[in-house]
This record gives structure tokens, C-alpha cells and sequence, in this order.
């Protein structure tokens, strides 16, 4: 069973571009999560979703930002016009469905986004 | 508002020492606890979780933690460090109202282990 995947590992881009992370879910988890890991600091929350759904997105900037996971293919986050304060770590994590009685959230290997 | 305080932000042992790495939480009641290690460059591995029953838990590459209602604190223990374990450690939190929650992170504790 795969674990959580994501993509690209390393992303480069100047000021004003967009990025966009992609991360695929361990198969049968229903639940994905970003987070932002900032040079020398801990994972920050940033947005929780389900299938097209967004639950909470109480971490994620109000602007520039955005999330999804569709019903088919990966969760991405999307970030527009990017500035230098954006290089940091993105972490997707997914956990199972609530029947599966297990909480914990499962970790992908990041993305890391460098702003020139 | 929750929290997650990792007091010692640096840690240096000898091979072969024990190990010990404090985790302390601000919640109102008792919440999921989860320690993970981010090696340099990587993703983050779960090393333990704690949801209910007995409060020593034990995990993976032969760590342990401790929960303890009356401190509020998750400390993670090794008794005999290897050089492999050299590594970024981090308590997590989740609250446990409301169904799924994000987790609250502490801001970390780097090891690094003397030959």
C-alpha cells in the first residue's frame, strides 16, 4: 500500500508565478490535510478537506491561497502570485474514514517551494 | 486557545545514552497525542500516538511516551539512543471535539547524537 504521495518534491518559482502542490491520498483514505512547515519552525495547519468538500481552512491565508480535492484525482493547493514569504515545506497528510475507527493523519514527503 | 510547547529546542546525547524529550499541552480536556520525526529533507514518521487506555505507549525504533493527565504532558523516551536516531522530533496534539481535527504541532526538538 502506497503512502501519501506528492508532487512535485522541489518547485521553483519567481515572484507573481503560481504554484500548484499536488498530493494523492494512501489509497482508502478519505480525509486530507495541508500544512506548512516554515525554515526552523514546526507544521502550521493550513486546510482540512474530504471529497469536494473543504471542512476547515482557518489556516490558510485569505488571499493567494486555495484548495481542493476533487472527487476524482488529487487534492492540489494552489498558490497564486507567489511571493518570497511563501518558500517553505507543504505537507499533505490523509487519514481513514471514520469507520475505520483510526484518527491519525499519515504524512507525504512535502514539497519543497523556493521563491526567487 | 490549544497549544503545544517543546521546551528544549536543541538536545546532544552520547551513543548509547538514555533519551529523553519533554512535550507539554495547553487543552481543555484530554486530547490525541502523536509524536513524529522528520529526518533532513524528509516527510514525517510516525513514531507513537496516544487515544485512551494505558498510558505508556509504545512505538516504533523502540520509543516509548508517557501521558500524564496531571502535567499534561507526553514525554517521549529511548533507553538507549542510536546514531541513526539523530533526527527532528515533534508532539502533535488534536482536539478531540468535533469529529477529525488538524493537529497542533510543537515547534520541534533537534537531536543530535555523539559517536
Amino acid at each position: 500500500n502506497a503512502g501519501v504521495m506528492q508532487n512535485p518534491r522541489h518547485l521553483v518559482r519567481r515572484r507573481g508565478q503560481e504554484a500548484r502542490l499536488r498530493c494523492s491520498p494512501m489509497k482508502g483514505h478519505s480525509h486530507v490535510y495541508w500544512y506548512r512547515q516554515l525554515p526552523e519552525e514546526g507544521l502550521k495547519f493550513m486546510v482540512y478537506l474530504q471529497k469536494e468538500n473543504i471542512i476547515d481552512e482557518s489556516g490558510m491565508p485569505k488571499e493567494r491561497f486555495s484548495a481542493e480535492f476533487p472527487k476524482e484525482g488529487p487534492s492540489i493547493l494552489r498558490i497564486q502570485q507567489v511571493v518570497r514569504g511563501d518558500s517553505a515545506a507543504y505537507f499533505c497528510a490523509s487519514s481513514p474514514p471514520v469507520w475505520a475507527g483510526d484518527e491519525t493523519q499519515y504524512f507525504g514527503p512535502g514539497t519543497r517551494l523556493l521563491v526567487l | 486557545a490549544q497549544s503545544v510547547t517543546q521546551p528544549d529546542i536543541h538536545i546532544t546525547v552520547s551513543e548509547g545514552a538514555s533519551l529523553e524529550l519533554r512535550c507539554n499541552y495547553s487543552y481543555g480536556a484530554t486530547p490525541y497525542l502523536f509524536w513524529y520525526v522528520q529526518s533532513p529533507g524528509q516527510g514525517l514518521q510516525l513514531l507513537l500516538k496516544y487515544f485512551s487506555g494505558d498510558t505508556l505507549v509504545q512505538g516504533i525504533k523502540g520509543f516509548e511516551a508517557e501521558f500524564k493527565r496531571s502535567q499534561s504532558s507526553f514525554n517521549l523516551r529511548k533507553p538507549s539512543v542510536h546514531w541513526s536516531d539523530a533526527a527532528e522530533y515533534f508532539c502533535a496534539v488534536e482536539p478531540t471535539s468535533g469529529g477529525y481535527n488538524k493537529l497542533i504541532f510543537g515547534a520541534g526538538t533537534r537531536l543530535a547524537v555523539h559517536p
